[in-house]
């Protein structure tokens, strides 16, 4: 099965910062990952998918980048609504596997 | 617009069944296909397998080989999932999750999951 080594696994910043969240995957899975955001008592709700491409609605402070088998998501300009755990996925193959969330806290 | 609602809690007794539903609205349910993913309080999202909402045909990740049966209703547009003989690590919330029409298996809309707890 694909690892996906989600770092860092929580994370506190202020309003108006700028935090990154990468995963490491552990063998090629070329641009098929996702970020997904889940705020406590929630579905998850998609983020990026295609390691780079911004889902419908969801704000261009998102961003989603990829070097070799490392991919960020990085979003500018915190705000409270960005409060919540942030999953990454790898869908090149079966199973399909998560990395183990990363809690972002806004102080 | 696209809802996914899921059926209630349960709670159920080891070696019980339990069959959650995943009803969909706001598009056109065969066009889509359906995964389902386990999640266990305060951890991570664990992918289960997909159901090819056109086809019928199931695709189970190892984990969820033999106890665990997805099924549809094609006409009611849901989708269902059945797990049979609970143990207490079943004890989970349970999502369905639409696969995104031209990428499958990236998910783009979510159930609100759905409650299993299996306790004697």
């Amino acid at each position: 099965d694909i690892q996906m080594t989600q770092s860092p696994s929580s994370m506190s910043a202020s309003l108006g910062d700028t935090v990154t969240i990468t995963c490491l995957a552990s063998q090629d899975i070329g641009n098929y990952l996702s970020w997904y955001q889940q705020k406590p008592g929630k579905s998850p709700k998609l983020m990026i998918y295609g390691a780079t491409n911004l889902e419908d609605g969801v704000p261009s402070r998102f961003s989603g980048s990829r070097s070799g088998s490392d991919y960020s998501l990085t979003i500018n300009s915190l705000g409270y609504d960005d409060e919540g755990i942030y999953h990454c996925h790898q869908y090149y193959e079966y199973p399909l596997t998560f990395g183990s969330g990363t809690k972002l806290e806004i102080k | 617009q696209i809802q996914l609602v899921q059926s209630g809690p349960e709670l159920k007794k080891p070696g019980e069944s339990v069959k959650i539903s995943c009803k969909a609205s706001g598009y056109t349910f065969t066009d889509y296909a359906m995964h389902w993913v386990k999640q266990v309080p305060g951890k991570g999202l664990k992918w289960m397998g997909w159901i090819n909402t056109y086809t019928g045909k199931p695709t189970y990740a190892d984990d969820f080989k033999g106890r665990f049966v997805f099924s549809l209703e094609a006409s009611a547009s849901t989708a269902n999932l059945q797990i049979s003989n609970l143990k207490n690590e079943d004890t989970a919330n349970v999502f369905c999750a639409r696969g995104d029409r031209y990428n499958p298996h990236v998910m783009d809309a979510w159930g609100q999951g759905a409650s299993v707890t299996v306790s004697s």
